[in-house]
């Protein structure tokens, strides 16, 4: 089954605190993966994608095949950084599916 | 340039009406897909269609359908509504295959 785990459904974390979003995938096959973001009264929006290699707003995901991971981190969590977070894959018939999302707190 | 649009932003039914959602996709876009954000269950998919086709669909009872007209734009139908149907809808819509999807702001529907 293709399916988006987020394990999390809120994280608080203090401004200037290393942040985590975790997100695990099952797949069978070569992934597309994505982070979208969505802050509050804003559309959903993408953040980063796995192919892209990127950092976007001081994130950064990788991917890892070995322990079908795709983890969102930021070193020094922002109050703007507070937002919804969803992880998300593309499957080989251009279907995205997304994860539960994580509601992301960050604490002054 | 203009987004996703989607309209109504709100919409109140009462349980067995139908409602129609409507989203306008980005210009030059051909791929639209409709997702429902219920509370607790993140973004379910529910439709995509490209160049006028259906081609893929979510598990959702057939109640749930839609269509893409020539100038790409699509429609969401819900029939027999239920009290569950209270969602946000979003529609998002892409140049096609591997490429960024957009999100709508999203019509919510409340079902009493």
């Amino acid at each position: 089954a293709q399916r988006v785990t987020q394990p999390e459904k809120l994280l608080s974390v203090f401004k200037g605190a290393p942040v985590e979003l975790k997100c695990n995938y099952s797949y069978s096959g070569s992934p597309e993966l994505f982070w979208y973001v969505q802050y509050s009264r804003q559309r959903l929006q993408l953040l980063l994608r796995h192919i892209s290699r990127e950092s976007i707003k001081g994130f950064t995901a990788d991917l890892n095949k070995g322990e079908t991971s795709f983890h969102l981190k930021k070193p020094f969590a922002q109050e703007e950084d507070s937002a919804m977070y969803y992880c998300a894959l593309r499957n080989r018939d251009d279907k995205i599916i997304f994860g539960k999302g994580t509601r992301l707190h960050i604490l002054p | 340039e203009a987004g996703v649009t989607q309209s109504p932003t709100h919409l109140i039914k009462t349980r067995g009406q139908q409602a129609t959602l409507r989203c306008s996709p980005i210009s030059g876009h051909t791929s639209v897909y409709w997702y429902q954000q219920a509370l607790g269950l993140g973004l379910q998919f529910l439709l995509w269609y490209d160049e006028g086709e259906e081609r893929n669909r979510g598990n959702f009872p057939p109640r749930f359908s839609g269509r893409q007209f020539p100038n790409y734009s699509s429609e969401l139908n819900v029939n027999a509504l239920e009290l569950e149907d209270s969602a946000l809808y979003l529609c998002a819509s892409s140049w096609g295959r591997n490429t960024e999807a957009f999100f709508g702001q999203g019509t919510r529907l409340t079902v009493v």
